[in-house]
């Protein structure tokens, strides 16, 4: 009964560097997305998807690439990191329409 | 563009107290609403889900209502326990797609 999956759990940064922030979930849910949080301004939406193959941008997108070839697997690369993109993130996922939605545990992430 | 607000953003009580934190947002055209709990350093759960067409929905101590026509919802948590002392966020599915949240209350409940 994993749920959703996030790796790593906490990861420092070099500006410029680059990297791979892992989810997986088991329930076999169309519905993934990522968020990142950050004191004082809330969840926002990075980027989301509806299915396999289909991924659509959301509030704060810049900087974050995303792809999704497998239902079970959502990664979020960043391209080149920047201090602003220092933060927790998280992804989710859910059935169609949100009914059942489920959160990792999330990432840290520190860009020095 | 969908804001949501949550007021207060923080919030004190003694235990056994019934409280109520407020969620409002500003397009009525809504999928849904959720109420979620977070711990600290922890995810997000569920806790309560209110379609567009219900009024509310209650489990266990809670109770959330839904007023669509004036963009608010609440959520009742009675007889206030220290356990129950997190952060709630409320979140809206406007296009089914992805969620909007609110920047969430943070509760103590001291014994």
């Amino acid at each position: 009964n994993a749920g959703v999956t996030q790796t790593p759990k906490f990861q420092v940064l070099k500006t410029g560097q680059s990297m791979t922030l892992q989810c997986a979930q088991d329930m076999n849910h169309e519905y993934m997305s990522w968020y990142r949080q950050d004191p004082g301004m809330g969840l926002r939406l990075i980027h989301y998807s509806v299915g396999a193959g289909i991924t659509d941008q959301g509030e704060v997108p810049n900087g974050y690439n995303v792809s999704r070839s497998t239902t079970e697997d959502f990664p979020l690369r960043l391209l080149s990191a920047a201090p602003s993109q220092t933060s927790v993130y998280f992804c989710a996922s859910s059935t169609p329409g949100y009914t059942e939605a489920f959160f990792g545990q999330g990432t840290r992430l520190t860009v020095v | 563009k969908q804001e949501v607000t949550q007021i207060p953003a923080a919030l004190s009580v003694p235990e056994g107290e019934n409280l109520v934190l407020n969620c409002s947002f500003t397009d009525s055209a809504i999928y849904n609403l959720q109420w979620f709990r977070q711990d600290p350093g922890k995810g997000l759960t569920s806790l309560l889900l209110i379609q567009s067409s219900q009024r509310e929905q209650t489990s266990g101590r809670l109770n959330a209502s839904l007023d669509k026509s004036s963009g608010r919802s609440t959520l009742y948590i009675a007889a206030s326990q220290p356990g129950d002392s997190a952060t709630y966020l409320c979140a809206i599915n406007q296009a089914g797609t992805a969620l909007i949240f609110g920047k969430g209350t943070t509760l103590s409940v001291s014994s």
